[in-house]
């Protein structure tokens, strides 16, 4: 079964700060997906990987196959950053195993 | 880009009725589509995957008589939660993956949400 674990749980910092949020998976997987929910719930899906790295404009999102481990960093955070990040694998199966999320805050 | 999307996007009904929550892949078709549901500062959880022109597939502990399954067309699904109660409340969201060549690619596509209240 696979289980898939984000770590911090909550986070708060500064605007500026550099943020990182981490995820591990048990099993192998096919790809690897970083979401954003806001307040009310709206998801978007910001990176699916499967091996490497990609970087979006302030968000860089990097994965380990061997390690079973991927993080997402943000630079030079913003209050705008405010939301839940979750960390989603998907197995060969097909299913998808989401993370509890992390609860980013931003203060101005 | 291919989006995905949901409607309603809210809904509040009384308990002991039915709500229908539609998803569909607006520019792409979708053979299989997954359903989640996700209650309060708790993480999504798979519910069923739903397969075009076949029965849907239910995760354990999710009542198939409950949640209604309909996958008419390639490009749309449809959960129908019936006679809701209260604990039916949640935040259920749709994806798909996208095909390319008859393969599923890893490209998965999610819908923004359907808010359900039951009071």
């Amino acid at each position: 079964k696979n289980e898939v674990e984000q770590s911090p749980q909550n986070l708060t910092a500064q605007e500026g700060e550099f943020i990182t949020i981490n995820c591990s998976y048990s099993v192998g997987i096919s790809a690897l997906h970083w979401l954003q929910q806001h307040p009310g719930g709206g998801i978007v899906s910001l990176f699916m990987l499967s091996s490497g790295k990609k970087k979006h404009g302030r968000l860089i999102a990097t994965i380990n196959i061997q390690e079973k481990h991927s993080s997402l960093h943000i630079t030079a955070s913003h209050p705008r950053d405010s939301a839940v990040y979750i960390c989603a694998a998907r197995g060969r199966d097909d299913k998808i195993i989401f993370g509890k999320g992390t609860r980013l805050h931003i203060l101005p | 880009g291919a989006v995905v999307s949901q409607h309603p996007s809210w809904v509040i009904c009384k308990s002991g009725t039915s709500v229908k929550i539609e998803c569909r892949s607006l520019d792409f078709q979708a053979t299989t589509m997954f359903w989640y549901r996700q209650f309060p500062k708790q993480s999504l959880m798979l519910m069923a995957t739903s397969n075009e022109g076949s029965k849907a597939t239910y995760e354990q502990g999710v009542e198939k008589d409950k949640f209604l399954i309909n996958h008419a067309s390639l490009t749309l699904s449809t959960l129908t939660v019936t006679s809701a109660h209260p604990e039916d409340s949640s935040f259920y969201i749709c994806s798909a993956p996208k095909l390319a060549g008859g393969v599923f690619t890893d490209t998965q596509y999610f819908g923004p949400g359907t808010r359900l209240t039951v009071l």
